[in-house]
């Protein structure tokens, strides 16, 4: 079993839709981080998270550590959220990550 | 503004051949990462390295090798590619444990 999971594995929406991209883990960890990869793209972060939660323009993030779970919102989405986005979490000497969620937003 | 570069963003090669992959980070980063990239896996971690001349074994190093002779240079190297290895290879850098890690553009290497 994967230590970090993801859901949903694919999500197509329309654009101006509410977005929630969910990620559960099974490790103690030390920050949980949030990744947008865009087609062909490399990656970059988004957020890292070791409480509460964090806004950042139309994305927020949030994270529950007794419950092991932190969620990615995107409000008002458009089409130039279309990318994977990745969980991923800090251990004492490595990071683990989730298989990504291929997020499609149409016009 | 932070910079990763990785030598190629394609590369086709041979099996068998010997195949070296650079990555170059402008950041002054003590950490750096090779990772492998395959649908449905997510990122797996090959090898990393926390000082020049240091490596440490990831999750997946058979068949890989690394060199970091300068803090700013992580190359990673495939002795005998083989058809398995083909995927996308990403490097990553960090100041410390459990910071941001920053990724270079990636490398998708095809082995016929």
């Amino acid at each position: 079993k994967n230590e970090v999971e993801q859901s949903p594995q694919n999500l197509t929406a329309q654009e101006g839709e509410f977005i929630t991209i969910n990620c559960s883990y099974s490790v103690g960890i030390s920050a949980l981080h949030w990744l947008q990869q865009h087609p062909g793209g490399g990656i970059v972060s988004l957020f890292m998270l070791s409480s509460g939660k964090k806004k950042h323009g139309r994305l927020i993030a949030t994270i529950n550590i007794q419950e092991k779970h932190s969620s990615l919102h995107i409000t008002a989405s458009h089409p130039r959220d279309s990318a994977v986005y990745i969980c991923a979490v800090s251990l004492p000497n490595d990071m683990r990550f989730g298989a990504g969620t291929r997020l499609t937003v149409k016009p | 503004d932070v910079k990763v570069t990785q030598s190629s963003r394609y590369l086709v090669k041979r099996t068998g051949e010997k195949v070296f992959l650079e990555c170059v980070q402008d950041m002054d980063h003590e950490n750096m990462f090779w990772y492998r990239q395959d649908p449905g896996l997510g990122l797996r971690l090959i090898y990393f390295s926390y000082d020049v001349k240091m490596k440490e074994k990831g999750d997946i190093p058979e068949g890989y090798s690394v060199s970091r002779e300068k803090k700013e240079r992580f190359s990673l190297i495939l002795e005998s590619a083989s058809t398995n290895q083909t995927s996308m290879y990403l490097c990553a850098s960090n100041r410390f444990s459990a910071d941001t890690q920053y990724f270079g553009p990636g490398t998708r290497l095809t082995v016929l």
